[in-house]
């Protein structure tokens, strides 16, 4: 099983910085198999941004993910008031997907 | 579109079948997932059903093997998960979930989500 671990678990910003969330796996998994979600309070999750340069419909490009191997990034630029939410990595490389454990972005 | 129904409270060591309907979209070319989310806790993936026509492959996590079965009726266009000996740490939010396509993918399309209750 490749675990995803998620760091920091909090990170307090304010409207128009930048978020820097780092997701780091067990094992090495290929971009084209990471993908990250945004869940708001009392919502399901919803899929941002996969794999190099991939991003959801609707999802602005103020959101990008990076990275490779076992070291993978999710950048917000620019956060807007309602980015404010938890952010999981996933990966789906073998048969049993994992997520992390969330990182929660708060103003 | 996905909505699950079938969440509810069940004693330690019941069962209970949730449902997912799928509309706009045949539910059976796509992988479909199911992952719950315990009160206050993070995303759990809990079983996947891959590929298309006849040759549909299950998997399931470690929590979930021998207990829990996914399964679909493709003339409705719904998706199951039965769940069998439930225990407290069951208590999630369920949610269904479509993949990119008919292999493992990232989750392009969420239901709202149901609630299972697992007490004495």
């Amino acid at each position: 099983e490749t675990i995803l671990t998620q760091s920091p678990g909090t990170l307090s910003l304010s409207p128009g910085e930048r978020a820097t969330l780092s997701c780091r796996a067990s094992q090495t998994v290929g971009i084209s198999y990471l993908a990250w979600y945004q869940q708001k309070p009392g919502q399901a999750p919803r899929l941002l941004v996969y794999g190099a340069s991939g991003r959801a419909s609707g999802i602005p490009d103020r959101f990008s993910g990076s990275g490779s191997g076992t070291d993978f990034t999710l950048t917000i630029n620019r956060l807007e008031p309602e980015d404010f939410a938890v952010y999981y990595c996933q990966q789906f490389e073998s048969s049993f997907p994992t997520f992390g454990q969330g990182t929660k972005v708060e103003i | 579109q996905l909505s699950e129904s079938g969440g509810n409270w069940v004693q330690p060591g019941g069962s209970l079948r949730l449902s997912c309907a799928a509309s706009g979209f045949t539910l059976s070319t796509f992988a479909m997932s199911w992952v719950r989310q315990a009160p206050g806790k993070g995303l759990e993936w809990v079983s996947t059903i891959t590929g298309s026509g006849s040759g549909r492959i299950a998997n399931y996590a470690d929590s979930a093997k021998g207990r829990f079965s996914i399964s679909e009726d493709s003339s409705k266009n719904i998706l199951f998960l039965q769940m069998t000996s439930l225990i407290d740490a069951d208590t999630a939010i369920y949610y269904c979930a479509r993949g990119a396509g008919h292999g493992n993918s990232k989750l392009e399309s969420w239901g709202q989500g149901t609630l299972v209750t697992v007490s004495s």
